[in-house]
């Protein structure tokens, strides 16, 4: 069965960092290009980030640009979502997602990592 | 604002059909392909739709899409209880170069 599951999240102070990662299965992770995608409480669904399949290139929301980076490690069956200087604008549930062949739209989603900004 | 717009909300009785509109641009809708997504709170959303107007294996043909210029529709023929539920369209934009949802429109089966 193809899913993927994040990890990661949890409760940090304004201005602090989290490191999120996500573990596929069920599929080939390193020919695939993988999204990140966001959604605050009371919120739709918001694009974060989303990375080619060698992670040649990658692809960054406005919200999040320069703040995040999107990488993976396809060695180790391994996306990362670094999220630097975190606000208040940022809690949110995220979710990984393994994306269309043809495109950076979701296709499988996981049940996503709270990260929850707070002081 | 979303980039592409839907609806907030729908409501239908069981039964009826139900057509959710999203409205994009040439960027996005008029250029790349439209996904839909059905998403139950506190759970994964689901790809219910992808490249306009395919369904992905297990999900019913009740639920059908379609593309126009800049906008997709989502019908829902034969709405169940079970259907009630958050829906979303998505493509990517060639201008933001990024993916771009639709708000949502939460569907009330009443």
């Amino acid at each position: 069965e193809v899913q993927v599951l994040e990890s990661g999240g949890g409760l940090v102070q304004p201005g602090g960092s989290l490191r999120l990662s996500c573990a596929p299965s069920g599929f080939t992770f390193s020919t695939y290009a993988m999204t990140w995608v966001r959604q605050a409480p009371g919120k739709g669904l918001e694009w974060v980030s989303s990375i080619t399949y060698g992670g040649g290139r990658t692809y960054y929301a406005d919200s999040v640009k320069g703040r995040f980076t999107i990488s993976r490690d396809n060695s180790k069956n391994t996306l990362f979502l670094q999220m630097n200087s975190l606000t208040a604008e940022d809690t949110a549930l995220y979710y990984c997602t393994k994306a269309a062949a043809t495109t950076m739209t979701p296709q499988i989603w996981g049940q996503g990592t709270m990260v929850t900004v707070s002081s | 604002q979303s980039v592409l717009t839907q609806p907030p909300s729908a409501s239908v009785t069981p039964g009826q059909r139900v057509t959710i509109s999203c409205s994009g641009s040439t960027s996005n809708i008029g250029t790349n392909t439209v996904n839909w997504y059905q998403h139950f709170p506190g759970t994964a959303p689901k790809l219910l739709m992808y490249s306009n107007n395919l369904r992905p294996s297990g999900v019913p043909d009740r639920f059908s899409a379609s593309k126009s210029d800049t906008s997709s529709y989502l019908a829902i023929s034969g709405l169940q209880s079970e259907d009630e539920a958050d829906y979303y369209c998505a493509a990517w934009d060639d201008s933001l170069n990024g993916v771009v949802f639709g708000g949502g429109t939460k569907l009330t089966v009443l």
